[in-house]
């Protein structure tokens, strides 16, 4: 099945600092998501990405749809202590499929 | 503003309990999903509906849980009996996929059921 690959599990910033987290798939998706999830919640839409090479930003938040369709980013710009949290990319690899979801990546920001 | 909620928000239950999950999906979304979240697993999907029907359970054991959508308001997952292994964040999500156009559409999160059977 559709995998999607996440690492690493943690990461640790310095507050002000910018940051990137891979999302890379060995199968092609056609839609990208990016979550946010904070300790007892659920995982809160960030960015949602719909065509090959597409940049969207919210905020300080900027993710691509990777051209190949078969990886995205997320880059946050100076880090803020809010923005710990795990962080999850997601994927549809066409219509009628399941959102797959990668493991994950902590993020830790040191004030 | 719209959110989807779910209750209870945490529940200790002993083995071979019945547990009873509801949600509240946002008004007007017309898909509702089950996850479920582990440490070991991650986000793993059991059931979703789209216009109140089941359309994919596959992801649910099905000895012992069930999914239904008695109203377009109203998202239920039941365990009986429950089980240790059962113990995880349980999360329902609602999206709104114009008819034909498959699964893509935005899903949100409600806040979760914390299950803890012991």
């Amino acid at each position: 099945g559709q995998q999607l690959n996440q690492s690493p599990q943690s990461m640790f910033i310095q507050e002000g600092e910018d940051v990137s987290m891979n999302c890379t798939s060995s199968s092609i998706f056609n839609t990208w998501l990016w979550y946010k999830q904070d300790p007892g919640e659920g995982p809160v839409l960030l960015i949602a990405l719909y065509k090959a090479g597409e940049l969207t930003s919210n905020g300080r938040l900027t993710a691509q749809f990777g051209i190949t369709r078969k990886d995205s980013f997320l880059n946050i710009s100076a880090s803020i202590p809010s923005d710990v949290g795990i962080y999850f990319c997601a994927g549809y690899t066409g219509a009628n499929s399941k959102l797959t979801f990668g493991k994950g990546i902590t993020l830790s920001v040191r004030p | 503003d719209a959110r989807v909620t779910q209750t209870p928000r945490h529940k200790v239950t002993e083995m071979g309990q019945e547990v009873t999950m509801r949600c509240q999906p946002i008004l007007g979304h017309n898909t509702v999903f089950w996850y479920r979240q582990t440490m070991m697993q991650g986000l793993e999907l059991l059931a979703y509906f789209r216009n109140r029907a089941p359309l994919d359970d596959s992801g649910m054991p099905k000895d012992r849980f069930s999914a239904e959508m008695p109203d377009a308001t109203l998202a239920t997952l039941k365990i009986q009996p429950s089980e240790p292994r059962d113990s995880a964040v349980y999360f329902c999500a609602s999206g709104l996929t114009p008819d034909g156009r498959g699964s893509y559409n935005e899903q949100f999160f409600g806040p979760g059921t914390r299950l803890t059977v012991l």
